[in-house]
């Protein structure tokens, strides 16, 4: 059963493009909504988070838009560089279950020169 | 600060042997998760801790043990490991909501 479901498996985008994550959730119960950037060889980072008091967050180039009544959050990368080529992974978790966090099945991006 | 540290990076074992991977963490965070990471699969929870003597399971935790003697300190034990247990280990903890995570132990089980 997977409660957070991820797409696309992996995304290739050009340079300076705009790349899009999506993530979807069953769980009423989540309120809290990071996204991870993984590189070879490492752990996990937060790189944002957002909870569903807010429709968007935005933190430099990367966004997170949140759609609580379709249970869906996107990540969107602008003007994507080489040096965010990474796997990206979107969670969630309910408040006092933040050690259950759920995972999405990650998305390996590459940024083209 | 050195963060999460998992000890070792890289182990292979085989079919029926134990071992423990380690974990530590010097940021004073009450809580401890193991995660493992298989391709296409995400980060699978599989126990965590909420403080010293405390644990519950997670997704996945057949296979597994684990305990929590001190806040610094959460090791992961295979009892007797299984090729279905060949994966990239994570431990994370966390103070608040974000959980910071270690750099991973690559285990093959032949």
């Amino acid at each position: 059963q997977q409660q957070v479901k991820q797409s696309p498996q992996s995304l290739i985008v050009q340079k300076g493009g705009i790349s899009i994550i999506n993530c979807a959730y069953e769980n009423t119960a989540f309120d809290y909504f990071p996204w991870y950037q993984q590189f070879p060889g490492k752990g996990p980072a937060l790189l944002i988070a957002i909870r569903p008091d807010v429709s968007e967050k935005k933190e430099g180039r990367f966004t997170i838009s949140f759609n609580k009544s379709a249970k869906q959050f996107s990540l969107h990368i602008m003007d994507s560089q080489p040096g965010d080529s990474a796997t990206y992974f979107c969670a969630a978790s309910s408040q006092g279950g933040y050690n259950k966090l759920i995972f999405g099945a990650g998305t390996r991006l590459a940024v083209h020169p | 600060n050195a963060g999460v540290t998992q000890t070792p990076k890289f182990q292979v074992l085989k079919t029926g042997q134990s071992m423990t991977l380690q974990c530590a963490q010097d940021m004073n965070h009450e809580y401890m998760s193991w995660y493992r990471q298989d391709p296409g699969m995400g980060l699978r929870l599989i126990h965590y801790s909420v403080g010293a003597g405390i644990t519950d399971q997670g997704e996945v935790p057949n296979g597994y043990n684990v305990s929590r003697s001190t806040t610094e300190d959460f090791p992961l034990r295979l009892l007797s490991a299984a090729p279905s247990q060949t994966s990239v280990y994570f431990c994370a903890s966390r103070g608040g909501a974000e959980a910071f995570f270690g750099q991973g132990t690559r285990l093959t089980v032949v």
